[in-house]
């Protein structure tokens, strides 16, 4: 079955720090999608990234970057100098093929990170 | 646009109780999913429509759980006989079409069992 593991629970960084956030997966599949998303305490769901399996070009987007890597089965995601406004739960999640053929996505337990001014 | 809405925001019922939370998509999007979120963890799938129909359940925990899409636009998540357990955030999300498109995410609905 799939799996998502998000090892940290709990980052507090001060603001201008850069963060990582870990992200492995297992997965059986040979054709999936992971993602990011950003949940701020006011509890919404915020879609950061889609990559698919077969591109493992690293992507950057103003001061997130992400690096998937297939070989270790990981989704990293960075955030460069942190932003009191990047505090929120982050959660990485894989696309699994469901029955009847449908997607449904598996999440990570979530990792809270805390910028302080 | 109009994301996806969720109503209500919150809910607070007593043990035995059923419940219906609300969900109404984005305008166009065919394909529609229900999520559980628990204190602490992830989301966790419950159901999936693909228009109309349920093309997958297996995520419904029990038979207690059941939701329909009857226009495949609006679809409501109907919880029977409620359990201290069920309480949760019930997110539905919503996608263009199942094929690995981003699911837009609602506020959810923060059900509370007494």
């Amino acid at each position: 079955a799939q799996k998502v593991t998000q090892a940290q629970t709990e980052i507090s960084v001060v603001e201008k720090e850069d963060v990582t956030l870990d992200c492995v997966y297992e997965t059986r599949d040979t054709t999936y999608y992971l993602f990011w998303y950003k949940q701020p305490p006011s509890g919404e769901l915020v879609f950061l990234i889609r990559r698919n399996s077969f591109d493992e070009q690293n992507e950057i987007s103003g001061r997130y970057s992400w690096n998937f890597q297939k070989s270790t089965s990981s989704f990293n995601f960075t955030i460069t100098a942190s932003q009191v406004v990047d505090s929120a739960v982050y959660f990485c999640a894989l696309s699994e093929i469901t029955q009847g053929g449908s997607e449904k996505l598996v999440f990570g337990k979530g990792m809270k990170l805390t910028v302080n001014p | 646009g109009a994301g996806v809405s969720q109503t209500p925001s919150n809910k607070v019922t007593e043990k035995g109780k059923y419940v219906e939370l609300r969900c109404d998509p984005i305008s166009g999007h065919t394909a529609l999913y229900w999520y559980r979120q628990s204190l602490g963890q992830g989301p966790e799938f419950l159901i999936y429509f693909q228009g109309t129909g349920a093309a997958d359940d297996s995520g419904l925990p029990n038979d207690r759980f059941f939701a329909v899409r009857p226009e495949g636009s609006v679809s409501t998540l109907k919880i029977q006989r409620t359990e201290r357990g069920d309480s949760a955030v019930y997110l539905c999300a919503s996608s263009l079409d199942s094929s690995y498109n981003e699911q837009f995410f609602g506020p959810g609905t923060r059900l509370t069992v007494l």
